[in-house]
């Protein structure tokens, strides 16, 4: 079965280290989005890629980076940089250039940071 | 003003209702409207998508657009308490970007 795998699926991490989130597709598809959820609030979004090796900041892209090196990964980085860490992260894809594409999303990762 | 508003809610109807989410966008190239529903804890999935003006139906779920307006909506017929969750709608601009709104918490009482 197509699908977005993310994991792990709880991370703990202490405040000042880099953590990094998986986030593999078999859908074939072109584009892959990185999102950020806090309590009671919508998806922000942290960056996406519509290519590999290409990828642009989103709404909330400091503190983070990503990189695209193959068409099925796009791994995100949370850096010691990134004020309040602490969320759920989602990441999905999408056809590329097609606007009725819906986004397909991953079970997602709750990151806490202490 | 935020490119995609709903009320937070909650809203409450009683089992067997009709329950009616509403949304607004600011931006008047967005050509794809996009209603997600999610649990608490749990991943958005996708209920309804809607490109042209008018209803759009699946089951008991009807999508309405107006663009003229910038108004999008969802209706849920015969709700069930399975349908309590939080929905978010999305909406793509044409640089094929995915905004969402904070979301409306449903809340279907038996």
């Amino acid at each position: 079965d197509g699908g977005i795998t993310q994991s792990p699926k709880y991370l703990f991490r202490k405040e000042g280290q880099n953590v990094t989130l998986s986030c593999e597709q078999n859908l074939n598809h072109d584009a892959m989005y990185w999102y950020r959820q806090d309590p009671g609030q919508g998806l922000r979004l942290i960056y996406y890629s519509q290519i590999v090796n290409d990828f642009q900041k989103g709404d909330i892209a400091e503190g983070y980076s990503v990189s695209r090196e193959k068409k099925e990964s796009f791994p995100l980085t949370v850096t010691s940089a990134q004020k309040n860490p602490t969320a759920f992260y989602l990441c999905a894809s999408s056809r590329q250039g097609d606007i009725i594409s819906p986004l397909h999303f991953g079970n997602g990762t709750r990151l806490t940071v202490t | 003003q935020k490119e995609v508003e709903q009320n937070s809610g909650p809203l409450s109807v009683p089992e067997g209702a009709i329950a009616s989410l509403n949304c607004t966008y600011s931006d008047r190239g967005s050509q794809s409207f996009f209603w997600y529903r999610q649990y608490s804890g749990k991943s958005p999935e996708l209920i309804m998508s809607i490109y042209s003006n008018g209803d759009k139906e699946d089951g008991r779920f009807t999508a309405q657009l107006n663009k003229a307006s910038q108004y999008v909506s969802l209706l849920i017929r015969d709700s069930q308490p399975s349908d309590s969750a939080t929905y978010l709608c999305a909406v793509k601009s044409p640089g094929n970007k995915l905004v969402f709104g904070a979301g409306t918490i449903l809340r279907v009482k038996s």
